[in-house]
């Protein structure tokens, strides 16, 4: 079955280190995006990619970094540089900007990040 | 500016009784659209609806309906006969501008009690 698949489903990451949330997506959708949950507050956007080699910095870009080499994957590193990065973290993808209109978005199941 | 604002924090009903959550978005875009999520246990969000600027008519899915009034900027969702299976949070969302990004509202948690 087509659809998104992000892991781990919880990561522990110790104060200091990188950690890197993996997203694939096997839709054959162009655009891809990563958005944070915090408790009681909206999913904010921290990344998105429209096309291949190509991102765009969301709301919240500090202290994450994503790369786009192949069209299905769209992973996600939380940096040092992240002072508060436990969050519950969501990847989705559309079929493309030009046709978000006739879309809606996908999302994979999350990952939850703990720092310890 | 685009904003979304879902009031409602939390709600609890008993089963069978009918719920409305609200929602009031914000954009002077004339063309954008406007989205409900179900958020599950689980994480992950399940799309609901899809509703664009231009199109005011209300739906109706099952036991699932929503109002769109351009008048007050709302776009509430009203679930009738609810159950327990209906708890959850739900999330409204703005797609609008150079649709790049949805904006999400805080969201609403239901609580449908037996």
């Amino acid at each position: 079955d087509g659809g998104i698949t992000q892991s781990p489903k919880y990561l522990f990451r110790k104060e200091g280190q990188n950690v890197t949330l993996s997203c694939e997506q096997n839709l054959n959708h162009d655009a891809m995006y990563w958005y944070r949950q915090d408790p009681g507050q909206g999913l904010r956007l921290i990344y998105y990619s429209q096309i291949v080699n190509d991102f765009q910095k969301g709301d919240i870009a500090e202290g994450y970094s994503v790369s786009r080499e192949k069209k299905e994957s769209f992973p996600l590193t939380v940096t040092s540089a992240q002072k508060n990065p436990t969050a519950f973290y969501l990847c989705a993808s559309s079929i493309d900007r030009s046709q978000t209109v006739n879309t809606e978005a996908f999302f994979g199941q999350g990952t939850r990040l703990t720092v310890v | 500016a685009q904003k979304v604002t879902q009031a409602q924090t939390e709600i609890s009903v008993v089963e069978k009784e009918d719920v409305t959550l609200d929602c009031v978005y914000e954009t002077r875009d004339t063309t954008y659209y406007l989205f409900w999520y179900k958020q599950p246990p689980s994480g992950e969000l399940v799309f609901l609806i899809r509703r664009n600027s231009f199109d005011e008519q209300n739906e109706i899915s099952g036991r699932y309906s929503w109002n769109f009034q351009k008048s007050t900027s709302s776009f509430n969702f009203t679930i009738t006969a609810s159950q327990v299976v209906d708890s959850a949070v739900y999330f409204c969302a703005l797609l609008s501008g150079g649709y790049n990004k949805l904006i999400f509202g805080a969201g609403t948690r239901l609580a449908v009690h037996p």
